[in-house]
């Protein structure tokens, strides 16, 4: 069974910095790409960035580039997203999602996702 | 950016209704279109893929289609279970982008 566990949301103040851990099991983590969702309170979802299986491709939405860092170590089965810069509008849940293997006519692209960690930017 | 226009963004329905969401590309995308249900305090859950190939699991009712800029989610007859709020996603291009979502609601 896949698993995403997402883990180190929490309350940091405007400027500040937070990195958050996606640990995964139950596939071959190495041989996907993994992306970042993130969802405002009572708002859509909003795709942020993703992240190819070396870890030699990254993609991010505007509104975060130059602020996060998406990397992972698949050696730990794990992705991380380093926020730095934060402001109030980057507080949402930030759901760690699977993405493809290799296309999107592969089938299985984001149907799996974890729980989502909260971060709140506020002081 | 490719913006994915959902509609409605709202709507109330009753359990046996057809239901129809829409969504619309600003430009192409092929089949690079998914659907996705999400509930209130859950984590978003994929019913299509490809546009109208349906998730394993999800039941028959749901059904997608269309292909370049237009695409619609039909629900054949909404059960108790289905209020939700359904969102598209396009992946034929960077940044990869949601459509702003239809809740659906009972009435």
């Amino acid at each position: 069974e896949v698993q995403l566990v997402e883990s180190g949301g929490g309350l940091v103040q405007p400027g500040g910095s937070l990195r958050l851990s996606c640990a995964a099991s139950g596939f071959t983590f190495s041989t996907y790409w993994m992306t970042w969702v993130r969802q405002a309170p009572g708002k859509g979802l909003e795709w942020v960035t993703n992240i190819n299986q070396h870890g030699t491709d990254k993609h991010y939405v505007d509104s975060v580039k130059g602020r996060f860092t998406v990397s992972r170590d698949n050696a730990k089965n794990s992705v991380y997203l380093q926020m730095n810069s934060l402001r109030a509008g980057d507080t949402a849940v930030y759901f760690c999602v699977r993405d493809t293997r290799h296309d999107y006519s592969d089938p299985d692209y984001y149907d799996s996702w974890g729980q989502g960690t909260l971060v709140t930017v506020s002081s | 950016d490719i913006q994915m226009t959902q509609s409605p963004s709202a709507m109330s329905a009753s359990v046996g209704d057809r239901v129809t969401i829409t969504c619309r590309a600003s430009q192409g995308i092929s089949n690079y279109l998914a659907w996705f249900q999400q509930k209130p305090g859950k984590v978003p859950k994929r019913l299509i893929y490809a546009a109208s190939s349906l998730q394993s699991g999800v039941p028959s009712r749901f059904s997608g289609s269309g292909s370049g800029t237009e695409f619609t989610l039909t629900i054949s007859s909404l059960q108790p279970e289905d209020f939700a709020t359904y969102y598209c996603l396009q992946l034929k291009s960077y940044p990869v982008t949601f459509g702003g979502g239809t809740k659906v609601e009972i009435k």
